[in-house]
């Protein structure tokens, strides 16, 4: 398996452009979990999925985020507008119930300038 | 609510000195599993344990062992005889039936040479 896809590894874009990440989980894991990595505020759960079904967004800071999961493989997480203060790592990782650990992807950078 | 304590922000060694990096948490759950992952410079969260609730045994692999405390709510993990590849931030984590995993702030090794 080719573990948790993410795309892109980095993203540069200006204050107010919209940002799309996405994720690809690993096959039959049933969760999914979208991070925020930032020196500040350490590795935050924005939001995750169950069987495609938003479980949990309250970590989602503010309505300019939004996420997604169409299918069993695959998520976005888009920020419109975007602003400096979005800048950090975005991780997602999957799951499945039962398995041993959470695999993570290889995250995606974000500077929004 | 849950939450993850990790005091110790930084923990500077030398190699070939044993380190000790602690995790405290807190669950009103009966059952939930505690996590250690290692994010090392290149910036890949990387899976090293899962514990469940029930099994307190110690674990040991390699120079890295275990120990959780369920009366002190307690989750440390230890290296033994460090070495500069060591050098990371060790991340200890929580999640319950639900599905959902939260991290402490994590802990910045640096083993010198």
């Amino acid at each position: 398996d080719a573990g948790v896809i993410q795309s892109p590894r980095h993203e540069v874009t200006e204050m107010g452009q919209e940002v799309t990440l996405r994720c690809k989980p690993i096959s039959g894991h049933d969760y999914l979990f979208w991070y925020r990595q930032t020196m500040m505020r350490g590795l935050e759960l924005l939001i995750y999925f169950n069987n495609n079904v938003p479980i949990d967004d309250s970590g989602m800071p503010e309505d300019r985020f939004s996420a997604k999961m169409p299918n069993a493989s695959f998520s976005t997480l888009k920020i419109q507008p975007s602003e400096p203060r979005d800048s950090a790592v975005y991780f997602c990782a999957s799951n499945f119930r039962g398995a041993l650990g959470y695999t993570f992807g290889s995250g995606t950078r974000l500077t929004v300038v | 609510a849950q939450k993850v304590t990790q005091a110790q922000t930084e923990i500077s060694v030398v190699e070939k000195e044993d380190v000790t990096l602690d995790c405290v948490y807190e669950t009103r759950d009966t059952t939930y599993y505690l996590f250690w992952y290692k994010q090392p410079p290149s910036g890949e969260l990387v899976f090293l344990i899962r514990r469940n609730s029930f099994d307190e045994q110690n674990e040991i692999s390699g120079r890295y062992s275990w120990n959780f405390q369920k009366s002190t709510s307690s989750f440390n993990f230890t290296i033994t005889a460090s070495q500069v590849v060591d050098s990371a931030v060790y991340f200890c984590a929580l999640s319950s039936n639900t599905g959902k995993l939260i991290f402490g702030q994590g802990t910045t090794l640096q083993v010198k040479p």
